[in-house]
């Protein structure tokens, strides 16, 4: 079937403004990741799934990002009080089993003004 | 915390010339998985060792895991402007977190 999508693709937010990026995975897939990957590095992992449960959370920076996947399917990676560092390339993925082969998704675009 | 390291960083190739990317981590891993990125692109899977000592190949493209399971390479003959983009390696630690490493960027001159 379909890929990993995400939306929104690009997201231009003022500062202080909170954000919600969106994942779909894979359907059936058990596993879900959130990544946040700079310009020229290797995606930096911030959270994942297993089915609805948030297995490691160690990767968030701070207690402004939260992450939810509350149907074991669609997942939603919450900013609150953005902050320009905060820009970043958000990226999203699934697998079918907890350790194996990760889709992922095109990535949101986070820009923070 | 766990660290995945790559070398080089950047290589730049004449079409033709071997490549090789080198990854070390601080802790055994339990498998090691390597992904590639194209310009502008999401990672994308190539392959996943599971073996100490594991050796795979695919057509250009040969995949090797340490003894130790705490290093691996990627070793691509005769490279075409196609293999162009940033690999990386990436290994689960016992938690089940991927940790990626910081990529090699591949060039090719024509």
């Amino acid at each position: 079937g379909a890929g990993v999508s995400q939306s929104p693709r690009y997201k231009v937010t003022k500062r202080g403004q909170d954000v919600a990026l969106r994942c779909d995975p894979i359907s059936g897939h058990v596993s879900l990741y959130w990544y946040r990957q700079a310009l020229g590095q290797g995606p930096e992992f911030l959270t994942y799934f297993n089915y609805e449960a948030q297995q490691d959370k160690s990767g968030l920076p701070n207690d402004r990002f939260s992450a939810e996947r509350p149907e074991g399917s669609i997942s939603t990676l919450t900013i609150q009080r953005t902050e320009q560092r905060d820009s970043a390339m958000y990226r999203c993925a699934s697998s079918q089993a907890q350790v194996g082969e990760q889709y992922f998704g095109p990535g949101t675009r986070l820009t923070v003004t | 915390g766990q660290q995945v390291m790559q070398i080089p960083q950047y290589q730049h190739v004449q079409e033709g010339e071997d490549f090789t990317t080198y990854c070390n981590s601080s802790t055994t891993l339990s498998n090691i998985q390597w992904y590639k990125q194209r310009p502008g692109g999401h990672p994308v899977f190539l392959i996943q060792l599971v073996k100490s000592g594991e050796v795979k190949k695919q057509k250009r493209l040969t995949f090797q895991f340490g003894e130790a399971k705490k290093n691996s390479s990627l070793h691509i003959t005769a490279t075409q402007t196609t293999d162009v983009g940033t690999y990386f390696c990436a290994g689960y630690n016992q938690g089940g977190k991927l940790i990626f490493g910081q990529g090699t960027e591949l060039s090719v001159k024509p």
